[in-house]
This record gives structure tokens, C-alpha cells and sequence, in this order.
């Protein structure tokens, strides 16, 4: 099992829909949880990040966090053509620095 | 801010060869991460640096890896002997501190391939 899994896509989403995007991780001591997107041919970016269980908003984006079920996702509102890109789900190891990333999951945004 | 940099951009070597990449943090970040990317492996985590002492090597794939980092400031990954299947982006980040809630800012990376 890996340590962090994500579908790989292409998922494909309507302008204007929501875009839901999931992660699970096998570590349940993981401490922090991230979203890093990533354009072709460039490096990956922050979107967001979480620590604790619920919901956490920042404009289009909303990152959700269940620790119990060892499961964080990221929801894009409104979705525009821009958000097209791989979004990569990364997490912290307890006792850990450095990042665990998923696989990514391609997002296409169709107009 | 001037954020993360990387040299050089691109490199392309030839088998056995030895290369030298560099990364320039984020001025007063004091932990700086390696990490490469390949098509078959995703983002896969290489070394971490706190000030010039590196804590965490787990990453590195064999000793022909290896890398410093001098003056809290600048790091060098040195891979000799190249592989083909060392062929790929090579991304270095770095965060205010260490702690995993730290946010890691990334360079735009090394594209490195080995015929």
C-alpha cells in the first residue's frame, strides 16, 4: 500500500462546476496535510494546508481533513479553465520534515 | 521576495559522468529539502538539510548520491557515475523552519537527463 494515494485522473469538470478531489494516506500519525498544484512543465505551488479535522476555506478552495478515516480532499468552487493542472496531495509523517506526496490527479476544467 | 532558485535549469550528461546541482533557499529559511520527480515515481522526498546538518537522508537512492549544504545558505547535490534511470526533475524547497507544519516553497527545479 502507498504511503499517500490519489485517483490519477484526467478527471474532467465543467467550468463553473465543483471539482472534487480525494487523498488517503496509510500513516494515522500524519500531522499535516498539503495540496501543492502543479502546471506542465513547472514546479508544484501551495493551494493549501491543513492540520486538523473539518473543513478549511480559502475563496474557491475548501480543504477537508478525517483523520479517523485517514482521508483529506480538496474542493474547487466554481471552477475556471486556469484550475486545469495535476494537484498533488502531499502529507507529514509523524516525527517527520519532509513531504509525502500522491501521485496527483489530473484536473481538467472544460469551458 | 525572491523565492527559491535552482541551477542549472537544464543539464544533459552522459552516462558515468558526475553532476553538480545547485539550490538557493529562501534567504533566512533555515531547512531545505531535496526531492526529484521521474514520470514512473511521482515526487519521492531525497535528503533534508536544518542549517548545514542533514537529519534526514532516508531519500537518497544509493551512495553514489549525496549532497551539502554550506553557510545555512546554499546546497549542492553531487550524483556521480549517472544512470539513465537518474534522468529527471530535481526539485529543492525550503521552509522558515523546521516542523512539519511548515510550509515547503519549491524551486523550479534541475530537468536532468543522462544518455
Amino acid at each position: 500500500q502507498k504511503e499517500v494515494e490519489q485517483n490519477s485522473g484526467p478527471l474532467s469538470v465543467p467550468e463553473g462546476a465543483i471539482a472534487s478531489l480525494n487523498c488517503t494516506y496509510s500513516d494515522r500519525g500524519s500531522q499535516s496535510f498539503f495540496w501543492y498544484r502543479q502546471y506542465s512543465g513547472k514546479s508544484p505551488e501551495l493551494i493549501m494546508f491543513i492540520y486538523s479535522n473539518g473543513d478549511k476555506e480559502d475563496g474557491r478552495f475548501t480543504a477537508q481533513l478525517n483523520k479517523a478515516s485517514q482521508y483529506v480532499s480538496l474542493l474547487i468552487r466554481d471552477s475556471q479553465p486556469s484550475d486545469s493542472a495535476t494537484y498533488l496531495c502531499a502529507v507529514t509523517p509523524w516525527g517527520a520534515q519532509k513531504l509525502v506526496f500522491g501521485q496527483g490527479t489530473r484536473l481538467t476544467i472544460n469551458p | 521576495g525572491a523565492g527559491v532558485s535552482q541551477s542549472p535549469s537544464n543539464k544533459v550528461t552522459e552516462k558515468g559522468k558526475d553532476v553538480e546541482l545547485r539550490c538557493d533557499p529562501i534567504s533566512g529559511h533555515t531547512a531545505l529539502y531535496w526531492y526529484r520527480q521521474s514520470l514512473g515515481q511521482g515526487l519521492e522526498f531525497l535528503i533534508y538539510f536544518q542549517g548545514n546538518s542533514a537529519p534526514d537522508k532516508s531519500g537518497l537512492p544509493s551512495d553514489r548520491f549525496s549532497a551539502e549544504r554550506t553557510g545555512g545558505s546554499v546546497s549542492t547535490l553531487t550524483i556521480q557515475r549517472t544512470q539513465q534511470e537518474d534522468s529527471a526533475v530535481y526539485l529543492c524547497a525550503s521552509s522558515r523552519d523546521r516542523g512539519g507544519q511548515e510550509t515547503q516553497y519549491f524551486g523550479p527545479g534541475t530537468r536532468l537527463l543522462v544518455l
